[in-house]
């Protein structure tokens, strides 16, 4: 089936670094993926959806120049996290639109910030 | 918009018992209605998914769902559940554009030998 791959699956950085993850579609194309936040005991919340060759649309109330997405193909989006702070830490997942197939998710990425 | 309530963030339960996972939505619209799985260190896994027709929808691992519109819930169901059912299982609502997902917050559910 289909497979999105998240990388990496844990980080621990130093507050005021920044941070790449990726997610990668490997046997499809997705035009558009979507960026997941999940603070712990409570919702996945909608981040930002990303669409391939132009600009991300994010959610009301999180930081653009903060969450930086780049979506430059079609099997990769790119979330960096810039400047990075101890209340960053979460958990971060993206998922892929398959059209009528759905949606695919990654397996996360746990951030901690120090 | 549209929100989804899990009530139960941990649900213990003994193997070959029968669980119920509760779910309940909000919304001024109609909706899709999704479940979802995330095992240990995997991604989230569609479980069964409610779009149209019969509102009793099954998964191939035994689980089931039912779509109550006039109490606006979907809970999850299985009769007898196994070690491997251990998982945290999310409850999801989609607008008729799929374009945006809202979650719950997540039950976890710990099947004990």
């Amino acid at each position: 089936g289909a497979v999105v791959s998240q990388h990496p699956s844990r980080v621990i950085c130093k507050s005021g670094t920044s941070v790449k993850i990726e997610c990668r579609s490997l046997d499809f194309q997705a035009t558009t993926m979507f960026w997941y936040r999940q603070f712990p005991k409570q919702s996945l919340m909608l981040m930002a959806t990303s669409n391939e060759g132009s600009k991300a649309t994010y959610e009301q109330g999180v930081e653009k120049d903060k969450f930086l997405i780049n979506h430059a193909s079609l099997t990769l989006s790119t979330l960096t996290v810039t400047s990075a702070h101890p209340e960053d830490s979460s958990f971060y997942i993206c998922s892929a639109n398959r059209g009528l197939y759905g949606y695919t998710f990654g397996s996360g990425t746990r951030l901690t910030v120090v | 918009a549209q929100s989804v309530t899990q009530l139960d963030s941990q649900v213990p339960v003994f193997e070959e018992a029968p669980v119920e996972l509760r779910c309940n939505y909000s919304s001024s619209v109609s909706v899709y209605l999704f479940w979802y799985v995330q095992y240990p260190n995997q991604g989230l896994q569609l479980l069964l998914k409610y779009l149209s027709g019969s509102t009793l929808v099954k998964s191939i691992n035994g689980f089931e769902a039912e779509f109550n519109k006039s109490q606006t819930s979907f809970h999850l169901r299985k009769p007898s559940v196994h070690i491997s059912d251990t998982a945290e299982y999310f409850c999801a609502v989609s607008g008729r554009d799929f374009n945006k997902f809202y979650f719950g917050s997540g039950t976890k559910l710990n099947v004990k030998p």
